[in-house]
């Protein structure tokens, strides 16, 4: 299984909501990462889990969560988002570090009303 | 600081005609390459790699060589096809610090039947 699934496709929420973004593989791979995209842009790294722990936070904002339940799952859990967070967030996973290749999820859209 | 470039979109090609993209980099250390792919409404996908100077990276009639000396890492292909329509990004992986790859902004391609 060679795939990254991401969950939901398509997210709408209000600006009080609080909604999770879901990533799992099963590639044995143990570093995860989570990607904002704009329209017409590159990804743009906001998280990077290794070994379940939290290695790097590019200064995202905390209405943004994560969370690594274990070595197959990762999170984004979100509260009070701004319509700018609006975005296509990706879900990304290696082997160990960034010398290899990144396997990346279809992504979830994500419209903030 | 860390950087990819990559030339400017969007490329408009004929169907079998030679695709170059440029790109070039500058990092600390000495990155991976790779060029990933990324089709309307999905994730991005590994196109090729390369780790050290001089490996040419290949897939589906695309070819790049990592060029130490003059820091680049140019995407070709000698016959595109309409289904080559993407935004192609070139990316260095394991810089400052091992967990980030620096994304460059992306060329989107068009190729007309």
């Amino acid at each position: 299984d060679t795939e990254v699934t991401q969950t939901p496709k398509h997210l709408v929420m209000g600006m009080t909501n609080k909604k999770s973004l879901k990533c799992e593989q099963h590639m044995g791979h143990r570093a995860m990462y989570w990607y904002k995209q704009k329209a017409k842009k590159p990804p743009e790294l906001m998280f990077v889990y290794s070994y379940e722990k939290l290695s790097i936070n590019e200064s995202v904002p905390s209405r943004f969560s994560p969370e690594c339940p274990n070595s197959s799952l990762l999170n984004l859990h979100l509260h009070a988002l701004q319509p700018e967070d609006s975005a296509l967030y990706l879900c990304a996973s290696s082997h160990s570090g960034d010398y290899n290749e990144q396997f990346f999820g279809p992504g979830t859209r994500l419209t903030v009303l | 600081g860390d950087s990819v470039t990559q030339m400017e979109g969007p490329v408009t090609l004929s169907e079998e005609a030679f695709l170059t993209i440029n790109c070039t980099y500058t990092a600390t250390g000495y990155p991976s390459l790779f060029w990933y792919v990324q089709y309307p409404g999905e994730g991005l996908q590994l196109l090729l790699k390369a780790t050290k100077a001089d490996d040419k990276g290949s897939n589906k009639g695309f070819e790049a060589t990592y060029r130490k000396e003059t820091t680049s890492f140019h995407l070709e292909k000698g016959s595109v096809q309409v289904s080559d329509s993407a935004v192609y990004f070139c990316a260095a992986g394991g810089v400052t610090g091992g967990f980030k790859t620096i994304f460059g902004a992306g060329t989107r391609l068009f190729v007309k039947a």
